[in-house]
């Protein structure tokens, strides 16, 4: 199985302030249809997940633009360019490659 | 508008069985690849179980053999049939639509 590994676990950030996410995968999520299913999902506390990034880099519609994935392989990074105050909530990056394995989450929080 | 309504979660005993529901409307289920995520309390997301348009279906290990997932297109809704209850499958079962629309969520509480 596929271990979607996060990091950090917990993240305070100041308003404002860049923030930046990584997600390591236990092995290369390059499907044979040449695709690389890893996708970033944002969960506002008491809400419902919503998808952000899918295929790496692909920004879903209504997504502001401070949200940018990129990455390859094994490696994925989800970068917030200016941290907002309705940006706290946790972030779980997801592999679709092989089955479908999701991280562990990031907590951001405002300092 | 793409909207998911789940129903059917509730307090079981272990080794019981329960069927949600994810109605859906805005779309056809049967167009998307429909999803069941779940949430433990207070843990993170875990994926159950996808269908794929063309009717293919795979499940998590933690799941297989105990929880089938299935379609009715005339209803347009997605359902899991869960049986053989544990108390680990305790948590909100979430459906998704391509993984790009989701419920609001339904509790499963497994417990004596």
């Amino acid at each position: 199985d596929v271990v979607m590994t996060q990091s950090p676990l917990s993240l305070p950030v100041t308003l404002g302030q860049p923030a930046s996410i990584s997600c390591r995968s236990s092995q290369s999520l390059v499907h044979s249809d040449g695709n690389t299913y890893l996708n970033w999902f944002q969960q506002r506390p008491g809400q419902s997940p919503r998808r952000l990034i899918y295929k790496v880099s692909n920004r879903d519609s209504g997504v502001p633009d401070r949200f940018s994935g990129s990455g390859s392989g094994t490696d994925f990074t989800l970068k917030i360019s200016r941290v907002e105050a309705e940006d706290v909530g946790v972030y779980y990056c997801m592999q679709g490659t092989h089955s479908w394995t999701f991280g562990q989450g990031t907590k951001v929080e405002i300092k | 508008e793409v909207q998911l309504v789940e129903s059917g979660g509730g307090l079981i005993q272990p080794g019981g069985s329960l069927r949600l529901s994810c109605a859906a409307s805005g779309f056809t289920v049967s167009s998307n690849y429909m999803s069941w995520v779940r949430q433990a309390p207070g843990k993170g997301l875990e994926w159950v179980s996808v269908i794929y348009s063309g009717g293919s279906t795979y499940y998590a290990d933690s799941v297989k053999g105990r929880f089938t997932i299935s379609r009715d297109n005339s209803k347009n809704t997605l359902y899991l049939q869960m049986n053989s209850l544990r108390a680990e499958d305790t948590a909100v079962y979430y459906c998704a639509s391509d993984l790009s629309a989701w419920g609001q969520g339904t509790l499963v509480t497994v417990s004596s």
